[in-house]
């Protein structure tokens, strides 16, 4: 099974500061590879799919990049809605698997 | 208003079975690859089960398969899970989701539903 771990597992910022959050997978998996954001008792919510293309909906500030076993979420200017857990998913596959997931706190 | 809505959570005693259901509204449900995610209490997310659109091709995580079974109703609208010999590490929230291209990316999820297997 492919293997996908995300660092940080906590980040601390502000409002208005720039984070990178880390996904990296055990194999090579293409750009198969989606991001999302999800808030306590609520459904996740698909931000990146295709490891750089923006879901429909979604802000300009969030950016995916990435090929092959290493990819990055970018939160330009952090806004107070921001304040989740991100998790990275693969899809090049069966079993899909999700990566462990970044807290980003106040 | 395009959605997913999830009932048949609850709690149940190991070895024992479940049915979870899942109803989409306003998209044309047979269209659409469906998936089961789950997430254990405090826990990341894990993938479960897909079946295509026409329901000819179904997926299992290998923790499950033999005991879970994954179908759908496009008449009905409806996905399914059918959960047998639940064991205590089947606890999770399940939830529904629509695929958005038949290629593993959820871009519809449904509120979640509660399995709790315990005695």
């Amino acid at each position: 099974d492919k293997q996908m771990t995300q660092s940080p597992s906590t980040l601390s910022a502000s409002v208005g500061d720039t984070i990178t959050i880390s996904c990296r997978a055990s194999h090579p998996i293409t750009d198969s590879l989606a991001w999302y954001q999800q808030k306590p008792g609520r459904a996740p919510n698909l931000l990146i799919y295709r490891a750089s293309s923006l879901e429909r909906g979604v802000p300009s500030r969030f950016s995916g990049s990435g090929y092959g076993t290493e990819f990055t979420l970018t939160i330009s200017s952090l806004q107070p809605d921001d304040f989740a857990t991100y998790f990275c998913q693969h899809y090049y596959g069966y079993p899909l698997t999700f990566g462990g997931g970044t807290k980003v706190e106040i | 208003e395009v959605q997913l809505v999830e009932s048949g959570g609850g709690l149940v005693q190991p070895g024992g079975s479940l049915r979870l259901s899942c109803v989409a509204s306003t998209f044309t449900f047979s269209n659409y690859w469906m998936t089961w995610v789950r997430q254990a209490p405090g826990k990341g997310l894990e993938w479960v089960a897909n079946i295509k659109g026409d329901g000819s091709l179904k997926y299992l995580i290998d923790s499950v398969r033999g005991r879970f079974t994954i179908s759908r109703d496009n008449a009905e609208y409806s996905l399914y899970l059918h959960m047998n010999d639940l064991r205590a590490e089947d606890t999770a929230v399940y939830y529904c989701a629509r695929d958005l291209r038949g290629h593993g990316e959820f871009d519809l999820w449904g509120q979640g539903s509660l399995v709790t297997v315990s005695s």
